[in-house]
């Protein structure tokens, strides 16, 4: 079955600490990953795709084929980064439909 | 450009009222989608287009129709609402190379 799995509902550090939201998937083809970010009261945006293998707003993220993980890190948490993140997943070809996970509040406290 | 455009942002209907959640893409976007946001359930997919004439259903599609004649809208109808479609529903648009796009979001509530 296809699935994402985020573990923690709420995430809560305080600024400049590290942050990882952790994410796991069950695909049994080739997934393409991604991590959408919702800051209150907005639409979602992405935040990284796999592929391109960026850094955006300081945060990155590694596929671990072997681990089926995605998870997202920070080395220095700030305030702005309070919002709800969702990772999700897309069979290549599958275009248009993504499996979301049930998405982790991260709250960065002053 | 505006992106996605779902109107209306909120709406409150009685239990049996049908609607019409509108959705309207600018980008020339071949694939687009609807997806219901509940606390602690993410998002799910409730049906997608993967281009004009053509729309499938996805993981939710019970109480929900759709139809896709034009490239640019995607609405999403409810024939009889129910209190448990009580959620924030998101329209998305996405090209070829392109990630998904979403639109703001409409909050129902059915009382």
């Amino acid at each position: 079955a296809q699935r994402v799995t985020q573990p923690e509902k709420l995430l809560s550090v305080f600024k400049g600490a590290p942050v990882e939201l952790k994410c796991n998937y069950s695909y049994s083809g080739s997934p393409e990953l991604f991590w959408y970010v919702q800051y209150s009261r907005q639409r979602l945006q992405l935040l990284l795709r796999h592929i391109s293998r960026e850094s955006i707003k300081g945060f990155t993220a590694d596929l671990n084929k072997g681990e089926t993980s995605f998870h997202l890190k920070k080395p220095f948490a700030q305030e702005e980064d309070s919002a709800m993140y969702y990772c999700a997943l897309s069979g290549l070809g599958n275009t248009g439909k993504l499996i979301f996970g049930q998405g982790t509040t991260l709250q960065v406290k002053p | 450009n505006a992106g996605v455009t779902q109107t209306p942002k909120f709406q409150v209907l009685k239990t049996g009222q049908s609607m019409t959640l509108q959705c309207a893409q600018d980008m020339n976007h071949e694939y687009m989608s609807w997806y219901r946001q509940d606390p602690g359930m993410g998002l799910r997919l409730i049906h997608y287009s993967v281009g004009a004439g053509i729309t499938d259903q996805g993981e939710v599609p019970n109480g929900y129709n759709v139809s896709r004649s034009t490239t640019e809208d995607f609405p999403l109808r409810l024939l009889s609402a129910a209190p448990s479609q009580t959620s924030v529903y998101f329209c998305a648009s996405q090209g070829l190379t392109s990630p998904l796009h979403f639109g703001n979001g409409t909050r129902l509530t059915v009382t």
